[in-house]
């Protein structure tokens, strides 16, 4: 079975900001890792997904995640943040044959 | 042109009716599915068709049926609504060769059960 666990319900930061959103996983099959976004009240949309090879994967609007098996992570990072980053994150492992997400990393920038 | 479409977008209903929600993909894929988003924004998958056969069934009540009437269209009918159903739902369709695994989601339903 596969499971997700997002380490912060909310993260703060203040604009042009560094940030990293933590993702922990859990799989008994092949990994393969994804980042979705969820503007306020719109649908989800996929950031970045990580399937085999480079451990680094870019992702769009400047996010990147790093895989990280040993330690059983896919964290998100953006250098420099900007107000329109304000939304909810999600962090999903692909089982055999669904996503299953984490619970959501709300993400607020502050000017 | 939007990819994921569903109708309609908000959804008010009193406890007991039936109703239905309708999505539409325009991205030729084979995989389509229902996702439901709690006041949490927990989400959950319900169900996932492939090329309108039904492929997984996440214990949802038989109160929930869906429907394709082909490959490109995946309907939600939920009879004796509940409160415990409002919540957002979402379908997705989701993507082959070079987009493999990818899932593109609809703008969502907001269903109000009153």
């Amino acid at each position: 079975a596969q499971s997700v666990t997002q380490l912060d319900s909310q993260v703060p930061v203040f604009e042009e900001a560094p940030v990293e959103l933590r993702c922990n996983y859990s799989s008994s099959v092949s990994v393969y890792l994804f980042w979705y976004v969820q503007y306020p009240n719109q649908g989800l949309q996929l950031l970045l997904k990580y399937l085999s090879g480079s451990t680094l994967v870019k992702g769009i609007n400047g996010f990147e995640a790093e895989f990280n098996k040993s330690q059983t992570s896919f964290h998100l990072r953006k250098p420099s943040v900007h107000i329109s980053d304000t939304a909810e994150y999600f962090c999903a492992v692909k089982g055999a044959q669904k996503l299953v997400f984490g619970q959501g990393t709300r993400l607020t920038i502050n000017p | 042109d939007t990819a994921v479409s569903q109708t309609p977008k908000y959804l008010v209903t009193q406890m007991g009716n039936d109703k239905s929600i309708k999505c539409e993909q325009n991205l030729g894929h084979d995989t389509m599915y229902w996702y439901k988003q709690d006041s949490k924004k927990f989400l959950k998958i319900m169900f996932s068709y492939n090329n309108k056969e039904l492929i997984i069934n996440e214990t949802v009540p038989n109160r929930f049926s869906p429907k394709s009437p082909d490959k490109a269209h995946l309907n939600l009918h939920i009879n004796s609504l509940e409160l415990g159903d409002s919540a957002v739902y979402f379908c997705a369709s989701e993507g082959s060769g070079q987009g493999a695994y990818e899932q593109y989601f609809g703008p969502g339903t907001r269903l109000t059960v009153t």
